[in-house]
């Protein structure tokens, strides 16, 4: 069981926008703890998306976009591409664990 | 160019030890702590924890912490992950990431290809 919980699946058409939520507690995302999201195809290394809350590192098309309110986040991807398919998790920090929490981890898959 | 290059796939027995290992490079490794992170099979990303290579601090997430050591040695820019005694549900990915910022909160901005661990009799 993920500390953070987001939706196990998501899915768009080319070109379509999609948003995959995630929700925390008290102890990491509403504590104002920062919100990063990353993109991992399995087996290779995960690709920080947006650190920060709502920052793209450079590289980071602005297709991709995030934000965060009290205990929840969302990430928001615009003109859906075929590359775009993936695994996504957010993270933050959890005070209760002095450590890093993830969540389960979304599948995006681009129809 | 920074990167986090780890070691190899290991096929271990049950109760063998094991030491993987990620060697950073392109950055002042003392400068930014390294984090390890597990994926079991079909499962999502958990941190196990994390270390600080200028002074060797480190904390560990509670269902790793007596299971697994995490250590570096600065000299040769390299962080390590350490078990003494594999068990079969240590089968997993292991990745190592460099923290963006020094601080426990920042995200991990360079990520290790990951190091594939299976236990098998």
């Amino acid at each position: 069981q993920s500390v953070l919980t987001q939706p196990p699946s998501v899915s768009g058409a080319p070109g379509q926008r999609v948003t995959i939520s995630c929700t925390g507690s008290s102890s990491n995302i509403g504590a104002g703890y920062e919100l990063h999201w990353y993109q991992h195809l399995p087996g290779t290394a995960p690709k920080l998306l947006i650190y920060g809350n709502n920052n793209r590192p450079s590289g980071i098309p602005d297709r991709f976009s995030a934000s965060k309110s009290g205990t929840s986040a969302s990430l928001a991807i615009t003109g859906l591409q075929a590359e775009d398919e993936a695994d996504y998790y957010c993270q933050s920090y959890d005070s209760n664990l002095s450590g890093w929490v993830f969540g389960g981890g979304t599948k995006l898959t681009v129809l | 160019e920074v990167q986090l290059v780890q070691s190899g796939a290991e096929v271990k027995k049950p109760g063998e030890s094991l030491r993987i290992s990620c060697k950073g490079s392109g950055y002042s490794f003392t400068s930014y702590w390294i984090s390890w992170v597990r994926q079991m099979p079909g499962k999502g990303l958990e941190w196990m924890g994390r270390i600080d290579p200028s002074d060797s601090y480190t904390n560990y997430s509670p269902s790793f912490q007596g299971h697994v050591t995490i250590s570096v040695d600065k000299s040769i820019s390299t962080a390590y992950l350490q078990w003494s005694s594999l068990k079969a549900s240590d089968i997993a990915m292991y990745y190592c990431a460099r923290h963006r910022a020094y601080s426990s909160s920042s995200g991990g901005d360079y990520w290790g290809q990951g190091t594939l661990v299976t236990v098998s009799s």
